[in-house]
C-alpha cells in the first residue's frame, strides 16, 4: 500500500564526507518528511517539505539540508559526516498539510548509513 | 518540549496471551496519539491514533484509549499471535504532522 521508495538500501561512508539519500514518495503525495532513526531508537523528525520548501525543522544541525522536486520526490543531504550520524534514515509521505493530523503518512523502508 | 515515554526493555510473552506496552506523553497541548508497527525489513505502519480524550483507536485486535487526565495511551491486544512480533513505537503530534516517538518495544510472541 505504502509506495514509498528510498535509495539506496544501504550506504557505507567516513567520517566527512558527504551523502545523499533519496526518496520518492507515493503517488499524489506533495509533502515529505525525512527522520533519523538510531539504533535501538526511534525516529526523530528532521525536517519536512511541502510543494517544494521546507515546513518546519527538528533539532538538527545545517549540515542536514534537503531538496523536493516538481514531481515531490525528496533528497535528504548530509555534510562533514559524524559517526553519530549512523543510523537508518526514514522518509514519509503524505498528501496535503491541511486536516491537521488527521493525513495519513505512509513510510519507506529507510536507507541504512554506516559512517566508519 | 513534547515527548513520549515507553516502557523499557522487550516484551516477551507466549502465543494467545494479553499484550499491554505502555506509553506516557508530555505535551503543552493537546496532541494526536499514535501506535505505529514496524516489522523486519519492513517501514513503519500506522497501526491506530486517537486525536482528542477519551478517544479509543483499534486495530487488527489492538486498542489504545487517549486518557488525558494520565496522560497515557497504552497499547493492548488480547490475544497476540506468533505474526505481531514486530517493534512496536508510541508517537505524537501537535497537528502539524510531525511526529515525536518513543523509543520502542520490541514484542516476540513465542508459538
Amino acid at each position: 500500500e505504502t509506495g514509498v521508495t528510498q535509495s539506496p538500501t544501504h550506504l557505507i561512508k567516513t567520517r566527512g564526507q558527504q551523502v545523499t539519500l533519496r526518496c520518492s514518495s507515493q503517488s499524489g503525495h506533495n509533502t515529505v518528511s525525512w527522520y533519523q532513526q538510531a539504533l535501538g531508537q526511534g525516529p526523530q523528525f528532521i525536517f519536512q517539505y511541502y510543494r517544494e520548501e521546507e515546513n518546519g525543522r527538528g533539532n538538527f544541525p545545517p549540515r542536514f539540508s534537503g531538496l523536493q522536486f516538481p514531481n515531490y520526490s525528496s533528497e535528504l543531504n548530509v555534510n562533514a559526516l559524524e559517526l553519530d550520524d549512523s543510523a537508518l534514515y526514514l522518509c514519509a509521505s503524505m498528501s496535503g498539510l491541511a486536516g491537521g493530523d488527521d493525513r495519513k503518512q505512509f513510510f519507506g523502508p529507510g536507507t541504512r548509513l554506516t559512517v566508519l | 518540549g513534547d515527548s513520549v515515554t515507553q516502557m523499557e526493555g522487550p516484551v516477551t510473552l507466549s502465543e494467545e496471551a494479553f499484550l499491554t506496552i505502555n506509553c506516557t506523553y508530555t505535551a503543552t497541548g493537546y496532541p494526536s496519539l499514535f501506535w505505529y508497527v514496524q516489522y523486519p525489513g519492513e517501514g513503519l505502519q500506522l497501526l491506530l491514533k486517537a486525536t482528542k480524550a477519551d478517544d479509543k483507536g483499534s486495530n487488527k485486535g489492538f486498542e489504545a484509549t487517549y486518557r488525558k487526565e494520565t496522560t497515557s495511551f497504552h497499547l493492548e491486544k488480547g490475544s497476540v499471535q506468533v505474526s505481531d512480533s514486530a517493534v512496536y513505537f508510541c508517537a505524537l503530534s501537535m497537528g502539524n504532522n510531525r511526529l515525536a516517538f518513543g523509543k520502542g518495544n520490541q514484542v516476540v510472541v513465542i508459538p
